[in-house]
């Protein structure tokens, strides 16, 4: 069963900054916040992943609070191609942990304008 | 990021025959891949976790006798769609962790094969 829950949908403009939250609040003590994104007939796209803070990459970057209990995917000056659904997963992504299955909710779908 | 690979990408079969999907990772060890299912316009579904060198582990309300995971290398987990119906047609997306730098892993997923039962 999905540990999350996100928005279904978003609506952004070309150029402008996304922000989607997601809600985790029984995340555990050893769970990672992973993001993906996904178009149709492909599989899902590694964004980012965190466990605490701020993480970022070449691509968005992911704020953690400090309670973990949700995290904020920021998708800087998004464009056409961004449309997609973005998931957020938790899971313990600990190296050789055995617990570290990852369950999907329904996803965020952002369509961007021009 | 880390490579995984799915074959084929399609495909299309007789109801009552079998289908084997490969999943591969490319550039990197796995002793651990996920299996995933997704009908259209829902989410992926996990269905099962292949363990290299011992048994799959099920996901609850999947059948073992007819979803056959084999992990025999440490490259390589194939899913073995038996005796196939109409409403096993799907896309199903294989998943393999990977180790990072810092002491996580992450997990990267494949292009998906889409399989059509008529």
């Amino acid at each position: 069963l999905a540990k999350t829950t996100q928005p279904i949908s978003m609506d952004s403009y070309e150029g402008q900054e996304v922000n989607i939250t997601c809600s985790h609040n029984n995340i555990a003590t050893n769970d990672y916040i992973t993001w993906y994104q996904q178009f149709p007939s492909q599989g899902p796209r590694f964004i980012i992943q965190g466990y605490k803070t701020k993480v970022t990459n070449e691509v968005a970057s992911l704020f953690i609070p400090a309670d973990r209990k949700s995290s904020t995917l920021s998708l800087p000056r998004v464009s056409l191609s961004d449309t997609a659904v973005y998931y957020c997963l938790v899971g313990d992504m600990n190296r050789g942990s055995t617990l570290g299955r990852l369950y999907f909710g329904r996803g965020t779908q952002l369509t961007v304008w021009p | 990021g880390a490579v995984v690979s799915q074959h084929p990408s399609r495909v299309i079969c007789k109801s009552g025959t079998s289908v084997k999907i490969e999943c591969r990772s490319l550039d990197f060890q796995a002793t651990t891949m996920f299996w995933y299912r997704q009908f259209p316009k829902q989410s992926l579904m996990l269905m099962a976790t292949s363990n290299e060198g011992s048994k799959a582990t099920y996901e609850q309300g999947v059948e073992k006798d007819k979803f056959l995971i084999n992990h025999a290398s440490l490259t390589l987990s194939t899913l073995t769609v038996t005796s196939a119906h109409p409403e096993d047609s799907s896309f199903y997306i294989c998943s393999a962790r990977v180790q990072g730098n810092v002491g996580e892993e992450t997990q990267y997923f494949g292009p998906g094969t889409r399989l059509l039962v008529l």
